[in-house]
């Protein structure tokens, strides 16, 4: 099945800084990238996500872009706020066999005010 | 919309017992998930379903058993609780119609075996 690494495991910027977080794949199969943000005893909601039809997009302050032929895809948080602090989940899927979502372990992000 | 719905919200097991955590969802999906979140770590999928009546294991379904007898809901039993499934559980649901793919997830239940 797929295998998803996610990196770093945790993360401090100062306010007003950029973050990126980046994530690799090993299954040239899967062809959806969603970015999960997780506040502490909340759910995952989702904050963006990219097909592999596509190499980047973007949404006000947060971007992801996408690389298929090395297998990898990156989350870029533009002029942090301390909201943004949260533990922000990367997931690939191919849609097929249940549409089954592999999870990275996840990003602690601290925006230090 | 309620969305996807769980519940009990918390439960503290002792080794041995069972339960079942309820998980139902209002927008019509056909895909529903189970996961588990252990402190610190990404989701694990547990089981998944497609549809009514259709059920699949995913990561790490040992000790855990599903059904779907309605498009709604997506009961997960736990028999004879064990120390290493204290973790939050997570129900999510998709549709594909449409070209869809997000997961929408439950707010969790906390589980704690001892």
């Amino acid at each position: 099945g797929e295998n998803v690494e996610q990196h770093p495991s945790t993360l401090s910027v100062q306010e007003g800084d950029s973050a990126v977080i980046k994530c690799t794949y090993s299954d040239s199969a899967s062809n959806y990238f969603p970015w999960y943000k997780q506040e502490l005893g909340k759910r995952p909601q989702l904050i963006i996500d990219i097909r592999s039809n596509v190499g980047e997009k973007k949404d006000q302050r947060i971007a992801v872009t996408l690389n298929k032929t090395a297998k990898h895809f990156s989350l870029h948080i533009t002029e942090t706020q301390p909201e943004d602090s949260a533990v922000y989940f990367c997931a690939a899927t191919t849609r097929g066999t249940g549409n089954q979502f592999y999870f990275g372990t996840g990003t602690s992000l601290t925006v230090i005010p | 919309n309620a969305g996807v719905t769980q519940t009990p919200k918390f439960r503290i097991l002792k080794i041995g017992q069972s339960m079942t955590l309820q998980c139902a969802q209002d927008m019509n999906h056909n895909y529903m998930y189970w996961y588990r979140q252990d402190p610190g770590m990404g989701l694990k999928l547990i089981y998944y379903s497609v549809g009514a009546g259709i059920t699949d294991k995913g990561e790490v379904p040992n000790g855990y058993n599903v059904s779907r007898s309605t498009t709604e809901d997506f009961p997960l039993r736990l028999e004879l609780a064990a120390p290493s499934q204290t973790s939050v559980y997570f129900c999510a649901s998709s549709s594909l119609a449409g070209g869809g793919y997000e997961q929408y997830f439950g707010p969790g239940t906390r589980l704690t075996v001892t």
